[in-house]
């Protein structure tokens, strides 16, 4: 099983700071890794898929880059609307599909 | 509009089962392969199960298998989740999420419906 680690698990920022937040795989994932926004009480939404495309409808201020075990999720400058917490997950090798365990982005 | 509606989720003890139902709407649900995903209160996501457009593959998480069945009846656009032996650890809200279509990427969600395990 692929395991998806995120860090750091809390970022505190402000309204216009910029936000990096890391997924690290236990294995090569390829750019088979995605990643998700939840809001508190929603389901979550896609954000970015196979590590660097945009879902439809997500601003360009949100992307994606790394391949292999480094995966980094940017927004480039916060907006209220972005505070939430970040899954990423990956799709290379399964069953099982895995999550990482998250990195909630915080008004500071 | 993309729309998938969860229903079922009750208060059940342990030992005891439970069925899901999701709802699509605004796509042909055939032509997509389909998911439940689930998450524990406070906790993160845990995918459970995974099932081709045509129901010819299914897979299951390990925490659930052999207790938890996953089927479709394309015709009346509803994903199902048959719950079995149910523990306390089952208790989350469950998702039923769509497949993107070239890979296992979750690219829409129903609301969710919650499941909690108790005496």
């Amino acid at each position: 099983e692929i395991v998806l680690t995120q860090s750091p698990a809390t970022l505190s920022l402000s309204p216009g700071e910029r936000a990096t937040l890391s997924c690290r795989a236990s294995q090569s994932v390829s750019t088979y890794l995605a990643w998700y926004q939840q809001k508190p009480g929603q389901a979550p939404r896609l954000v970015i898929y196979d590590a660097s495309n945009r879902a439809t409808g997500i601003p360009a201020r949100f992307s994606g880059s790394g391949s292999g075990t480094d995966f980094t999720l940017t927004i480039s400058s916060l907006e209220p609307e972005d505070f939430a917490v970040y899954y990423c997950q990956q799709r290379s090798n399964w069953p099982p599909l895995t999550f990482g365990g998250g990195t909630k982005v915080e008004i500071k | 509009e993309v729309q998938l509606v969860e229903s079922g989720g009750s208060l059940v003890q342990p030992g005891g089962s439970l069925r899901l139902s999701c709802a699509a709407s605004g796509f042909t649900l055939s032509s997509y392969n389909m998911n439940w995903v689930r998450q524990a209160p406070g906790k993160g996501l845990e995918w459970v199960s995974y099932i081709t457009s045509s129901a010819t593959t299914v897979y299951y998480a390990d925490s659930v298998k052999g207790r938890f069945t996953i089927s479709r009846d394309n015709a009346k656009n509803s994903l199902y989740l048959q719950m079995n032996s149910l523990r306390a650890e089952d208790t989350a809200v469950y998702y039923c999420a769509r497949d993107m279509g070239f890979g296992v990427i979750f690219d829409y969600w129903g609301q969710g419906a919650l499941v909690t395990v108790s005496s």
